[in-house]
């Protein structure tokens, strides 16, 4: 992902509105991908994945796009509520390791 | 689904004394684990790679002396930090892999984190 250790960027969106959350990741070998959301004090949750063979997957309010070409991979979030507001890692699947993206804190402004 | 259990959640510990922190895959084995430090405001960083009944791997640059760990059984993995010093205050985080890759996220389940501080 982007270089890992730098502080996490930020995002403040308006509630209802939708989210896009970006992430740059760095092998191209890699063959798989996950968005976690982390809520402050806690583990990841898994939100969405993604395999190399695919470009675009739906979930419940969330969309994955990967785009291979500039290894770029994008969470969207429809309808943003409160309860989505967290920082958000994409992760990267090298052979067994599961290595983290830089994050991105989403706040989700009433 | 899969859970896994991470102990103590926080722990406040004098510098020089050593800390153990235990992770449990509590419904499923799980041959890996993997261990992460989280600095505030920062991206998860994996420490190490730790197979059940071997030596575990460690990333370049984690002192394998000072972040001992232990993979005894296929449901428990523990971390020690020795020598703690308040550099070492973190966020650490255990994860396994569940070997049904059918799993969501390819089986990889966290746990809650351990809030080491050291004074």
């Amino acid at each position: 992902g982007e270089s890992v250790g730098l502080h996490l960027p930020t995002l403040s969106v308006q509630e209802g509105d939708n989210s896009i959350i970006n992430c740059a990741y760095s092998n191209s070998a890699s063959d798989y991908f996950i968005w976690y959301k982390q809520e402050s004090g806690k583990g990841p949750q898994f939100i969405i994945d993604i395999r190399s063979n695919m470009d675009k997957r739906q979930g419940q309010r969330v969309t994955v796009l990967l785009n291979k070409t500039v290894k770029h991979l994008s969470l969207q979030i429809a309808a943003t509520q409160p309860g989505d507001s967290a920082v958000y890692f994409c992760a990267e699947k090298e052979s067994h390791d599961m290595r983290f993206g830089a994050g991105t804190r989403l706040t989700v402004k009433p | 689904g899969a859970v896994v259990s991470q102990h103590p959640s926080r722990v406040i510990c004098k510098s020089g004394t050593s800390v153990k922190i235990e992770c449990r895959s509590l419904d499923f084995q799980a041959t890996t684990m993997f261990w992460y430090r989280q600095f505030p405001k920062q991206s998860l960083m994996l420490m190490a790679t730790s197979n059940e009944g071997s030596k575990a791997t460690y990333e370049q640059g984690v002192e394998k002396d000072k972040f001992l760990i232990n993979h005894a059984s296929l449901t428990l993995s523990t971390l020690t930090v020795t020598s703690a010093h308040p550099e070492d205050s973190s966020f650490y985080i255990c994860s396994a892999r569940n070997p049904n890759r059918d799993s969501a996220g390819y089986g990889y389940t966290f746990g809650s984190g351990t809030r080491l501080t050291v004074v």
